[in-house]
């Protein structure tokens, strides 16, 4: 069964910084791995995607990692700005299209000004 | 459309009456998702529909919930005799064929049982 584990479960850093948030899953034969960012009281918000054959992905400020061999993802978050304030979810697929996405617990940033 | 919807936004009940929730998934996406998010928790599973498939139920937490999908396209999932842990936010997903295609949300179904 895949379990997603997300180190830290919250965070806290002044505005400015660099950061990165990490995910971990136990089986990794996985189709993709997606990142999603969810505002308090809000759905999710899809961040980045990486294929199961990809390295990563970049989007502005965010850069996602893959490493399939060792289950694990991280996303890495430049500059960082109050408005980067929300809970950082990922989630991965398996290795055989439509299936259900399985969630980690997210990890809650604070961003301070 | 362009996005997920998800009808209604809130829902209070009370206890022991039945809800029904909507989710009008994205045209031409062929997977539909239900999930369940309680108060500081992580996204269970609940429920999905691919295509003309039987659905994959085997995330329902109990037999008082049930979810259809008419037509193809919309999806209403209903709870039976709510109960309070039924409180939770009810998040829908839908996606397509692919490895690049990800899921898109819907704002969700906040439901209050009291």
């Amino acid at each position: 069964k895949q379990e997603v584990t997300q180190i830290p479960a919250a965070l806290s850093v002044p505005e400015g910084e660099n950061l990165v948030l990490n995910c971990s899953f136990t089986d990794s034969a996985i189709y993709n791995l997606q990142w999603f960012r969810q505002d308090p009281g809000k759905g999710l918000t899809s961040l980045l995607l990486i294929q199961s054959s990809q390295r990563e992905q970049t989007s502005g400020r965010l850069n996602a990692s893959l490493d399939k061999s060792s289950g694990r993802s991280t996303l890495y978050i430049a500059a960082s700005q109050p408005g980067d304030s929300a809970t950082y979810l990922c989630a991965v697929r398996r290795n055989s299209g439509n299936t259900p996405l399985v969630f980690g617990k997210g990890t809650r940033l604070s961003v301070i000004a | 459309g362009a996005g997920v919807s998800q009808s209604p936004s809130n829902k209070v009940t009370e206890k022991g009456k039945d809800v029904e929730l909507r989710c009008d998934p994205i045209s031409g996406h062929t997977a539909l998702y239900w999930y369940r998010q309680s108060l500081g928790q992580g996204l269970e599973f609940l429920i999905y529909f691919q295509g003309n498939s039987a659905p994959d139920k085997s995330g329902l937490p109990s037999d008082r919930f049930s979810a259809e999908r008419t037509g193809g396209s919309v999806s209403t999932l209903t709870i039976q005799r709510t109960q309070q842990e039924d409180s939770a936010v009810y998040l829908c997903a839908s996606s397509t064929w692919g490895q690049s295609y990800g899921y898109t949300f819907g704002s969700g179904t906040r439901l209050t049982v009291v």
